[in-house]
């Protein structure tokens, strides 16, 4: 069974940039979590997408946003990017809301 | 094969008491063990770490304990709150230093802090 994949597996772009990454869940999971881990942080939560709508958002600008589609894969948009954006960006899935699977990340480097 | 086994799906304390989850790993390169918080509405949080090298991290309320030759962890929360009330979730990688992407979850336990 394929798990979260996420791409691009690496992103450079420069500051002012938008950014768009992409997750596809594990088949069969509706939900939807998107992450940044800056270096030397934890996770900080971003946004929940379940059933194609956006269940809540981190504390995070609004340049932060994202979208589910109808085959439960999803979109982060990051717009006007910022030095400090420059982080590990996971995508996560569950179904039943309690076991929680990761992808690898897509690294985001803002220069 | 669960690698990371949380065995109690859910814990009820009294506010004031301490509340202690546990987890099992079976997985003897693990060497960095996580908790995780998760709100319903939200994703799992991270909450504190510990690394193979200590037995033991301490942050304010909330102590892991880190038992290798049993391959155990808990987690002690006192005093306990209502605001604690969520899932908790023991994470465990090899190497990364913890990075998210090669952690290892456990199936989660339910705590509810009863005022």
């Amino acid at each position: 069974e394929a798990g979260v994949t996420q791409s691009p597996t690496h992103l450079i772009k420069t500051r002012g940039q938008q950014a768009t990454l992409r997750c596809s869940p594990i088949s069969g999971h509706t939900s939807v979590y998107w992450y940044q881990q800056a270096l030397g942080l934890g996770l900080q939560f971003l946004l929940w997408y379940d059933e194609g709508e956006e269940r809540n958002r981190g504390n995070f600008p609004p340049r932060f946003s994202g979208r589910q589609f109808p085959n439960y894969s999803s979109e982060l948009n990051v717009n006007a990017l910022e030095l400090e954006d420059s982080a590990l960006y996971l995508c996560a899935s569950t179904h039943s809301g309690n076991t929680i699977y990761f992808g690898e990340g897509s690294w985001l480097t803002v220069v | 094969d669960q690698q990371v086994k949380q065995n109690s799906p859910s814990l009820s304390v009294q506010e004031g008491r301490i509340s202690i989850l546990n987890c099992d790993y079976t997985n003897s390169m693990f060497d960095y063990f996580l908790w995780y918080k998760k709100y319903p509405a939200e994703g799992p949080t991270f909450l504190i770490s510990i690394s193979s090298i200590k037995d033991k991290n301490e942050d304010g309320r909330f102590t892991v304990f880190l038992n290798k030759s049993a391959k155990h962890l808990s987690l002690h929360i006192v005093p306990s709150q209502p605001g604690d009330s969520a899932v908790y979730f023991c994470a465990a990688s090899v190497g990364n230093g913890g990075a998210t992407n090669k952690l290892i979850f456990g199936t989660g336990t339910l705590l509810a802090v009863q005022p």
